[in-house]
């Protein structure tokens, strides 16, 4: 079946620090992977996508590569900001359904 | 893209009672869907919003329970019933937008909590 495994939070980084979230995903097929963020209080938001294999996502410095070797979907910044502090979601789309994980907590200090 | 907006965003109610969660989309969608949220977890599907059909609920949960009604392309509305402290949560609707973009959108959300 579908599933996405992601790493556990809390994460906890100073600002300008360098951001990794580790996703991987079981799925049959070639599913579409998202990365959503939902910051405190709000709902969620789409990040970033790919829809095949090598494809990059990319938005607000932030960054995810669609894996099929190592069925992964890495999130990755840079330098991230305190206005990055909020809850990051990595998903698939398998069929009609969405599989999301658990989501990881980032609080980013000045 | 699509925007997303939900009514109430937030509410408190007393336990036994009903609350309807209404959904608005800016465009005619096929799919939408239902999500729960608790505290600090992940998001669970609660049903499929099918136009001029029943909806089409995920294990656990059940039309008694969560009655939804998608009367066109761009509302639909979930009905929590005869709630307990343990239906508190976000409450999300989505949208899946086929082409050319294959994503999903979400709506703000409607934080309950039952008292």
């Amino acid at each position: 079946g579908n599933s996405v495994t992601q790493m556990e939070g809390p994460v906890t980084l100073s600002e300008e620090a360098f951001l990794t979230i580790n996703c991987t995903y079981t799925a049959t097929g070639y599913p579409s992977l998202f990365w959503y963020v939902q910051y405190p209080g709000e709902g969620l938001q789409l990040l970033l996508k790919a829809t095949k294999a090598d494809d990059k996502g990319s938005n607000k410095g932030f960054e995810a590569t669609y894996r099929k070797e190592t069925t992964s979907f890495h999130l990755e910044k840079g330098s991230v900001q305190v206005s990055d502090s909020a809850v990051y979601f990595c998903a698939l789309r398998g069929g009609n359904q969405f599989y999301f994980g658990t989501g990881t907590s980032l609080t980013v200090i000045p | 893209s699509a925007v997303i907006s939900q009514k109430p965003s937030r509410d408190i109610c007393q336990r036994g009672t009903s609350l309807t969660i209404q959904c608005q989309v800016d465009s005619q969608v096929t799919m939408m869907f239902w999500y729960r949220q608790q505290p600090g977890q992940s998001l669970t599907l609660i049903a499929t919003a099918n136009q001029g059909s029943e909806a089409t609920y995920e294990s656990g949960f059940v039309i008694d329970k969560f009655p939804i009604s998608r009367p066109n392309l761009t509302f639909s509305t979930l009905t929590v019933s005869n709630m307990s402290p343990e239906d508190s949560s976000i409450y999300l609707c989505s949208v899946a937008v086929d082409s050319p973009t294959d994503t999903q959108y979400f709506g703000p959300g409607t934080r309950l909590t039952v008292l």
